[in-house]
């Protein structure tokens, strides 16, 4: 069965740069989008963007377009949400989410979560 | 402000049924299929309903999706305390070009 495995919870002050990463296995990870998926406190499912490992396409939401990055390393099977300038609105879960098949909204697994805490 | 909307709570007693709504417009759910996913208290979201109706491997048939038109829903039968948690609607916005959520409906069950 696929397996998404992000990286552990992280403690940032505002202004530092960070790199949170989700490591697919079991399954062919360059035939499937991942997606990210940000989740503040208390808050509901905001889609932050989606990447193609076969080929890095890349899409953003307008809502996060230039706030992240979203990259690939194929050779390890693991994507990458990245930040250049924390804020504290940017404290949040963030997950990593597999896309059953073509572009859309159906994701069959769901990696567990990373915990963000910007905080000075 | 989600552009999918959701009834922010819901209960039920034991047994009973419940449904939950997502509305939305002709650039999401009127175009395309409507996703469903559970979340319960500390844990990643599960995957439920996918193609509007169609359950997920492993997943109760007291759980079913239904769509018209802009409005989707899921109902609950048979409901257990397990199922309290929080539940997201999802689909595609070609206006967007983009996966949008509903903003979540906290089911309680009494």
């Amino acid at each position: 069965e696929a397996q998404l495995v992000q990286s552990g919870a992280e403690m940032k002050k505002p202004g530092e740069s960070l790199k949170i990463s989700c490591q697919g296995s079991e399954y062919r990870f360059t035939s499937y989008w991942i997606a990210w998926v940000r989740q503040m406190p208390g808050k509901g499912l905001e889609w932050m963007g989606i990447i193609y490992p076969g080929d890095s396409d890349t899409r953003y939401s307008p809502s996060f377009q230039g706030q992240v990055t979203i990259s690939v390393d194929k050779s390890i099977s693991t994507t990458y949400l990245q930040w250049s300038s924390l804020k504290a609105s940017d404290t949040a879960i963030y997950y990593c989410a597999r896309l059953s098949g073509v572009l859309g909204s159906d994701f069959d697994y769901w990696g567990q979560g990373t915990l963000v805490t910007v905080s000075s | 402000q989600s552009v999918l909307t959701q009834s922010p709570s819901a209960s039920g007693t034991p047994g009973q049924r419940v449904t939950i709504s997502c509305s939305g417009s002709g650039s999401n759910i009127g175009s395309t299929t409507v996703n469903w996913y559970q979340q319960l208290p500390g844990t990643a979201p599960k995957p439920l309903i996918y193609r509007d109706n169609q359950r997920r491997s492993g997943v109760p048939d007291r759980f079913s999706g239904s769509k018209s038109g802009t409005s989707a829903s899921l109902a609950i039968s048979g409901l257990q305390s397990e199922d309290e948690g929080d539940y997201y609607c999802a689909a595609w916005d070609d206006s967007l070009n983009g996966v949008v959520f509903g903003g979540g409906t906290k089911l309680t069950v009494l």
